[in-house]
């Protein structure tokens, strides 16, 4: 069955960087996406970014000015999301997500399981 | 941006009520909408693609519909496992936007 694994719960202080890891399986990791999406306390949900694993083409939200990289490992299987020059509103759970590849189908059929992030001083 | 406004934030019905949520977007544009489910601590679950295709194993009682600006999400008679959140996303282009959410109470 298709499981999306995302890292444990990180404390960061203001200013600096995380890296969140997602590891796929029950699927070839090649022939889907994998989206970055985050909840602040009590929000909405927001997009960040996504990656095609196959070619490393990667798009961002323009929301996030340079601040996050999302990369992935093939051999692994496994999608990272790194978010820098981090402040205190971005304490929230980050949530990898699966989608296909093409225009049309980058909709979240799965999601990992959401990975705290807090960011405090 | 494409941005998606959802009507209401909140809505209070009963079991077995029809209840229907508005996505309202701007600029307008068509068919790429989906919709998810998210209850409390737990993960969002697709319902919805394609503004009318029901996910698999999704129960026949949801139904999505709309195109241009407005899309809506329905559930025909709620069931006390439909109390949740509901968030309409569209992928038509970058950046992919949510709404803001629709939180479905018990009445």
């Amino acid at each position: 069955q298709v499981q999306l694994v995302q890292s444990g719960a990180e404390v960061e202080k203001p200013g600096a960087s995380v890296k969140v890891s997602c590891k796929a399986s029950g699927y070839r990791f090649s022939e889907y996406g994998i989206h970055w999406v985050r909840q602040a306390p009590g929000q909405g949900l927001e997009w960040m970014g996504w990656i095609n694993p196959a070619n490393v083409n990667t798009k961002y939200s323009q929301n996030f000015q340079g601040r996050v990289t999302i990369s992935r490992d093939t051999s692994a299987s496994t999608a990272y999301m790194e978010l820098s020059s981090l402040r205190s509103e971005d304490t929230a759970v980050y949530f990898c997500a699966r989608s296909r590849l093409n225009s049309g189908w980058l909709y979240f059929d799965y999601w990992g399981q959401g990975t705290q992030v807090t960011v405090s001083s | 941006d494409i941005q998606l406004t959802q009507s209401p934030s909140t809505l209070s019905a009963s079991v077995g009520d029809r209840v229907t949520i508005t996505c309202r977007a701007s600029p307008s544009f068509s068919t790429w909408l989906a919709w998810y489910q998210q209850k409390p601590g737990k993960v969002p679950k697709l319902l919805i693609y394609k503004t009318s295709t029901l996910d698999s194993g999704v129960p026949s009682r949801f139904s999505g519909s709309g195109s241009g600006t407005e899309f809506t999400l329905s559930i025909s008679s709620l069931q006390p496992d439909d109390f949740a959140t509901y968030y309409c996303q569209q992928y038509h282009s970058y950046p992919l936007t949510f709404g803001g959410g629709t939180k479905v109470e018990i009445k």
